[in-house]
């Protein structure tokens, strides 16, 4: 079967804060992505980063930074020095190596970034 | 700039009625999914469409149906609304192939009253 767990419901920190978002996933595949995604108050749900099985390479992009590591079925997000536009969200999604791209999703991490 | 677009961000419904959800994207996207977002459960997916007329039951499609007539449309229809399907419904849409990154509308809130 397959799984996303963000075991954080909520997370609440001051501004210039670092926050760690945690995701632990489950599959029987070899080949899988996964993925990141960014809902704030508007609604809609807006794409941050896909990761593939085969490359464990950490990324960074500005304040952002994701740690995958296969051998904890782990893909944790990192944001540095928060700022309160980073309120918002936060889903871990997995997703098949078809073509379909249907992705199953954990639950989502709520943040609070207070001034 | 791409956009996938739900035709109502709230929805006011009775038990017992027939409801559309409409959701257009202007990507030319051949795969489109609607998925239901309840708190502490994430997002869940209903039903997919990989093609016109084509489609796949997802996770939980029981009482609902969907239509894609034409490639930028998919609707999702709740054949007698229950108070139980009071949810946020999401659109997206995405190319076909290499897992590729979904595009999400802004999302209808749907209440069953």
């Amino acid at each position: 079967a397959q799984k996303v767990t963000q075991a954080q419901t909520e997370i609440s920190v001051v501004e210039k804060e670092d926050v760690t978002l945690d995701c632990v996933y489950e599959t029987r595949d070899t080949t899988y992505y996964l993925f990141w995604y960014k809902q704030p108050p508007s609604g809609e749900l807006v794409f941050l980063i896909r990761r593939n099985s085969f490359d464990e390479q950490n990324e960074i992009s500005g304040r952002y930074s994701w740690n995958f590591q296969k051998s904890t079925s782990s893909f944790n997000f990192t944001i540095t020095a928060s700022q309160v536009v980073d309120s918002a969200v936060y889903f871990c999604a997995l997703s098949h190596s078809g073509n379909t791209g249907k992705l199953i999703f954990g639950q989502g991490t709520t943040l609070q970034v207070k001034p | 700039d791409v956009k996938v677009t739900q035709s109502s961000r709230y929805l006011v419904k009775r038990t017992g009625e027939k409801v559309f959800l409409e959701c257009v994207q202007d990507m030319d996207h051949e795969n489109m999914f609607w998925y239901r977002q309840d708190p502490g459960l994430g997002l869940r997916l209903i039903y997919f469409s990989y093609d016109v007329k084509m489609k796949e039951k997802g996770d939980i499609p029981e009482g609902y149906s969907v239509s894609r007539e034409k490639k930028e449309r998919f609707s999702l229809i709740l054949e007698s609304a229950s108070t139980n399907q009071t949810s946020m419904y999401l659109c997206a849409s995405s190319n076909w192939g290499g897992a590729p990154e979904a595009f999400f509308g802004q999302g209808t809130r749907l209440t069953v009253v």
